[in-house]
């Protein structure tokens, strides 16, 4: 099956300053890699993804980029706030494979941590 | 994006005892619903795929006759966990979507003492 590596599991900034998180899967047929926010306590909440006939998106201060050779994808958050700091999780999955959804294969996440 | 509930939010059962815990969509039809057990500080981990008017899938090593899972609605799947125990005490998110997008419920906290 799918495995999903996740790295730094703890980041600290600056606040203003650019937060890097790293994932790497190793299922090349998963097409489909969301990114989490969590906080304490609540359900992740969906901030971006990526599809992989795509090679980078980004949403106002959030981007992610994919490589399929290399089978690596990544989130940027630039000009970071307080209200960013949480545990953001990567997952990959194989959508529309099965005719459908397939469920979701996370990382083990990153705690950010924003420093005022 | 689309809504999902979850209920109740948080649970304490004796050791034993079997809790159900529903999951709804709130704004729109759901066909497939997915069940995820998150431990502390751990990441969410992949129980079960509930299909709508069908049997859930489980995945490997998550005992089907100990999580329940039935999604009898276009909106609605429960998971019911029979004969709790203490090391079933986690923290439960449902999700629901299609074609990739999944948005998840606030989680079920279940405590088993």
């Amino acid at each position: 099956g799918e495995n999903v590596e996740q790295h730094p599991s703890t980041l600290s900034v600056q606040e203003g300053d650019s937060a890097v998180i790293k994932c790497t899967y190793s299922d090349s047929a998963s097409n489909y890699f969301p990114w989490y926010k969590q906080e304490l306590g609540k359900g992740p909440q969906l901030i971006i993804d990526i599809r992989s006939n795509v090679g980078e998106k980004k949403d106002q201060r959030i981007a992610v980029t994919l490589n399929k050779t290399a089978k690596h994808f990544s989130l940027h958050i630039t000009e970071t706030q307080p209200e960013d700091s949480a545990v953001y999780f990567c997952a990959a999955s194989m959508e529309g494979v099965r005719g459908g959804a397939d469920g979701l294969t996370f990382g083990k996440g990153t705690h950010l941590i924003i420093q005022p | 994006g689309a809504v999902v509930s979850q209920h109740p939010s948080w649970v304490i059962c004796k050791s034993g005892t079997s809790v159900k815990i529903e999951c709804r969509s709130l704004d729109f039809q759901a066909t497939t619903m997915f069940w995820y057990r998150q431990f502390p500080k751990q990441s969410l981990m992949l129980m079960a795929t509930s299909n709508e008017g069908s049997k859930a899938t489980y995945e490997q090593g998550v005992e089907k006759d100990k999580f329940l899972i039935n999604h009898a609605s276009l909106t609605l799947s429960t998971l019911t966990v029979t004969s709790a125990h203490p090391e079933d005490s986690s923290f439960y998110i449902c999700s629901a979507g299609g074609w990739g997008e999944q948005y998840f419920g606030p989680g079920t906290r279940l405590t088993v003492t």
